[in-house]
């Protein structure tokens, strides 16, 4: 089983709509939880970390963390053509971080 | 600040060919890493410098070598290049080596083929 889960995708949004996106992770002592942004060709960028339950906002971006479940999330409000790109769910364990396979993100104009 | 950098931004190498990858961070963080990226693969850690003097191997280490070389230097050694080290690399650092608020940031990245 892999330490974090990701729908591939592709997720295909209206511009202007919701984006949502999840990630599941296997490890329930795992202690910081963050989402990358990377546009083809380039380097992941942090865009969201969450430390605690509950919902962090940031902009149009609002990473939603149940530790419980083991469930994190990431809404993007008024999707923009620029946000297409893959999203990259991370969770941070023991020195080490683990990364999802990504979830590819398509905001139609 | 420059961040993360990372040298050189493509290689290609002949099989057997050996060659080090450079990074190098200014943000004065302790935990330094070292990844590759294969499409469809996602993410996958090859080595990490917890803090400076430390190594361990991550989920893929076999054919790579690490040195950390200081705090803000930490390369990494193909030894003999196959093609299946084809990939795009990034090195990655991040401020502590335990505890939660431990945000990683990327280079640029270097992308290897290997012929």
């Amino acid at each position: 089983q892999k330490e974090v889960e990701q729908n591939s995708g592709p997720l295909s949004v209206p511009e202007g709509a919701i984006a949502s996106l999840n990630c599941t992770y296997s490890d329930r002592v795992s202690q910081s939880f963050f989402w990358y942004r990377q546009y083809s060709g380039k380097s992941p960028e942090l865009i969201m970390s969450i430390y605690s339950n509950g919902d962090k906002e940031d902009g149009r971006f609002t990473a939603q963390l149940n530790k419980a479940s083991q469930y994190v999330s990431l809404l993007i409000r008024d999707s923009q053509p620029s946000d297409s790109a893959t999203y990259l769910c991370a969770v941070y364990n023991f020195n080490k971080f683990y990364f999802g396979s990504g979830t590819k993100l398509n905001v139609k104009p | 600040n420059a961040g993360v950098t990372q040298t050189p931004k493509f290689q290609v190498l002949k099989t057997g060919q050996s060659m080090t990858l450079q990074c190098a961070q200014d943000m004065n963080h302790n935990s330094m890493y070292w990844y590759r990226q294969d499409p469809g693969m996602g993410l996958r850690l090859i080595y990490y410098s917890a803090s400076e003097g430390t190594t361990d191997k991550g989920e893929v280490p076999n054919g790579y070598n690490v040195s950390r070389l200081n705090k803000r230097e930490f390369s990494l050694r193909l030894e003999s290049a196959a093609p299946s080290q084809t990939s795009v690399y990034f090195c990655a650092s991040s401020e502590a080596s335990s505890g939660a608020y431990n945000e990683q940031f990327f280079g640029p990245g270097t992308r290897l083929t290997v012929l």
